[in-house]
């Protein structure tokens, strides 16, 4: 199984310029995890899916974000218009079953300049 | 909600000494407790982990141990090596699938 997988890898955009993160979970894990990471916040989660159903998304910090997953193998993360304080490393986990670890994927460094 | 303390932020251990990192959590509920290693630039990587109808695990030169009634659990790392250094975080599961993280130590093994 090649992980969970994330793109871009790095991304550089404009202020106000709309984001589009995207992850795709390993194959038969159920739950997927949108976090932010930063040195002054640490981990963050923004939100989570399970059989591709948003069930907490309290994390969002704003409206300007909004993530989907319209199926088992896809997410996306939206940040729609970005801003400088939204730089921060985003991590995408998958887990097959409750109360067992995550896989993270190796993450989408954005920087909004 | 769940609430996770680590302590300490930054530790420097000699080569081949032993690390401990000790997190606290809030919520008597909680019953999974993972533990990740972050190498600089990549990304957290699940190392060990325990559950609470246990107190103690080891993996070779890790271990985790948990303390139910005081509400914390540490990881113990022993003959520390250069590869070691990494930021290490504790987590605690809070409701099925949630986990909340602490806040991260960095772990500096000095050859």
């Amino acid at each position: 199984d090649a992980g969970v997988i994330q793109s871009p890898r790095h991304e550089v955009t404009e202020m106000g310029q709309e984001v589009t993160l995207r992850c795709k979970p390993i194959s038969g894990h159920n739950s997927l995890f949108w976090y932010r990471q930063t040195m002054m916040r640490g981990l963050e989660l923004l939100i989570y899916f399970n059989n591709n159903v948003p069930i907490d998304d309290s994390g969002m910090p704003e409206d300007r974000f909004s993530a989907k997953m319209p199926n088992a193998s896809f997410s996306t993360l939206k940040i729609q218009p970005s801003e400088p304080r939204d730089s921060a490393v985003y991590f995408c986990a998958s887990s097959f079953q409750a109360n067992y670890g995550y896989t993270f994927g190796s993450g989408t460094r954005l920087t909004v300049v | 909600g769940e609430n996770v303390e680590q302590h300490p932020s930054t530790l420097s251990v000699q080569e081949g000494d032993s690390a401990v990192i000790k997190c606290t959590y809030s919520d008597s509920a909680s019953n999974y407790f993972p533990w990740y290693k972050q190498e600089l630039g990549k990304r957290p990587q699940l190392i060990i982990d325990i559950r609470s109808n246990v107190g103690e695990k080891k993996d070779q030169r890790i271990a985790v141990t948990l303390n139910k009634t005081a509400k914390h659990f540490s990881l113990h790392i022993t003959e520390t090596q250069p590869e070691d250094s990494a930021v290490y975080f504790c987590a605690v599961n809070s409701g099925t699938y949630k986990y909340i993280f602490g806040t991260g130590t960095r772990l500096k093994v000095l050859a």
